[in-house]
């Protein structure tokens, strides 16, 4: 599978500050990055869809001036939580896919674990 | 109703049992079906992959897909200890479209 990894595997900020969340894809180029949010004991809930060099295209109900997500480079996205709120406590994961994927395929990145304060 | 349903369980076997776990879905043009395993605090690992109806077996799990039925199943034999965790299904009808994902069924394993 592929290899995606994830930093920082886990943070504790306080309320109203800005995290940030890396994702890089090693062993191959992702046009496409996803970005999932799981809720303990609850599955994962896509938050946004980000192709290269492109914005990011949010799911309802996600605030696109909260989260704000970065593609800038075929193995790095990024995902700023900006002003963070206990709310936003969760697990943020990110899933990349390449061009010559048709999607028929997912594959993951560790997770970050935000608990804010 | 949602796109995807699994019970979460939780379930609890002895080791050596064969395990079932399963999810029903509502959408008939999926056309993917995986499962995931996701060990507490990190991402879920892709453990099976199927493309429409049928059976795959790798090692001691097997996937079946019943699209007649909108039913997938993950049977795991000889369950381990190492086999606890949460199991997510998940499906999309390919060519970029989104997956779905149930909820999830955690699994223990018992020594």
């Amino acid at each position: 599978g592929a290899v995606v990894s994830q930093h920082p595997s886990w943070v504790i900020c306080k309320s109203g500050t800005s995290v940030k969340i890396e994702c890089r894809s090693l062993d191959f180029q992702a046009t496409t990055m996803f970005w999932y949010r799981q809720f303990p004991k609850q599955s994962l809930m896509l938050m946004a869809t980000s192709n290269e060099g492109s914005k990011a295209t949010y799911e309802q109900g996600v605030e696109k001036d909260k989260f704000l997500i970065n593609h800038a480079s075929l193995t790095l996205s990024t995902l700023t939580v900006t002003s963070a709120h206990p709310e936003d406590s969760s697990f943020y994961i990110c899933s990349p896919t390449s061009g010559s994927s048709s999607y028929n395929e997912q594959f993951f990145g560790p997770g970050t674990r935000l608990t804010v304060l | 109703q949602k796109e995807v349903e699994q019970d979460p369980g939780p379930l609890s076997v002895p080791e050596g049992a064969i395990v079932s776990l399963n999810c029903t879905y509502s959408n008939s043009a999926f056309q993917y079906f995986m499962w995931y395993r996701q060990y507490s605090r990190k991402g879920p690992e892709l453990l099976m992959y199927t493309y429409s109806s049928g059976n795959k077996e790798d090692g001691r799990f097997t996937a079946q897909v019943d699209k007649s039925s909108k039913y997938i199943s993950l049977f795991i034999r000889d369950s381990q200890p190492s086999d606890s965790a949460t199991y997510l299904c998940a499906m999309s009808a390919g060519g970029g479209n989104q997956f779905y994902f149930g909820t999830g069924t955690s699994l223990t394993v018992i020594p």
